[in-house]
């Protein structure tokens, strides 16, 4: 069975304090890989998409990166407006449909 | 801002009655989907349209129905309606072009069943 798998579920860090998010995945073909942020009561806000192993991408404090088997977002000296949380999505191949699976999220609190 | 607008943006229902809620897309996006969020959970795939048509499926029960129109609106339609359908409704609009897209979520419905 498809699966995405976030970690850690919860992360509180201090401003300056650098990090890292994990999105593990088991797919039978990965088509994308999606960042997505979320804040309370929102929709999900598109960070970036990541096609193949060995990528990256960055924005700002962000940086993704993509393995065969897994991703990371890296913070880099966050603030307190980037206190979120980060959705980890993927695309599956070989599918008519363009259906997201998403984790089930990494809530990121960033204290001053 | 994605462009995409949803509405209402709360609702309260009691258990067995029908709900429609309403998204419209980005101008140009002919591709719609529609997620279920629960509280602490990942967005879960409902169905998608392209074009007009159904063009998958998650799983869900018939009871949750929709429709695309030309003008880049949709509806999702909940019948029979569960305390379980308690939850933040997204709408996600995209352009189908063959390679993978990106898809730009709407700020969703909230929906409390009673």
């Amino acid at each position: 069975e498809d699966q995405v798998t976030q970690s850690p579920e919860a992360l509180r860090l201090q401003e300056g304090e650098s990090s890292s998010l994990n999105c593990s995945y088991t797919v039978s073909g990965l088509r994308g890989l999606f960042w997505y942020r979320q804040d309370p009561g929102k929709g999900p806000e598109f960070l970036f998409t990541l096609y193949s192993a060995g990528e990256e991408k960055e924005k700002e404090r962000l940086k993704a990166t993509l393995t065969k088997k897994e991703s990371f977002l890296h913070i880099t000296a966050p603030k307190p407006e980037d206190s979120a949380t980060y959705l980890c999505a993927v695309e599956l191949r070989d599918t008519g449909r363009r259906a997201l699976t998403f984790g089930s999220g990494t809530r990121l609190q960033v204290q001053p | 801002e994605t462009g995409v607008t949803q509405s209402p943006t709360h609702l309260i229902k009691t258990r067995g009655q029908q709900v429609t809620l309403r998204c419209s897309s980005q101008s140009g996006h002919n591709t719609v989907s529609w997620y279920q969020q629960a509280l602490g959970q990942g967005p879960q795939f409902i169905f998608q349209y392209y074009r007009e048509e159904e063009n998958g499926r998650g799983n869900f029960p018939p009871r949750f129905s929709g429709l695309q129109f030309p003008n880049y609106s949709s509806e999702l339609n909940v019948n029979a309606l569960e305390l379980d359908d308690s939850a933040l409704y997204l709408c996600a609009s995209s352009f189908e072009q063959g390679v993978v897209e990106t898809q730009y979520f709407g700020p969703g419905t909230r929906l409390l069943v009673l």
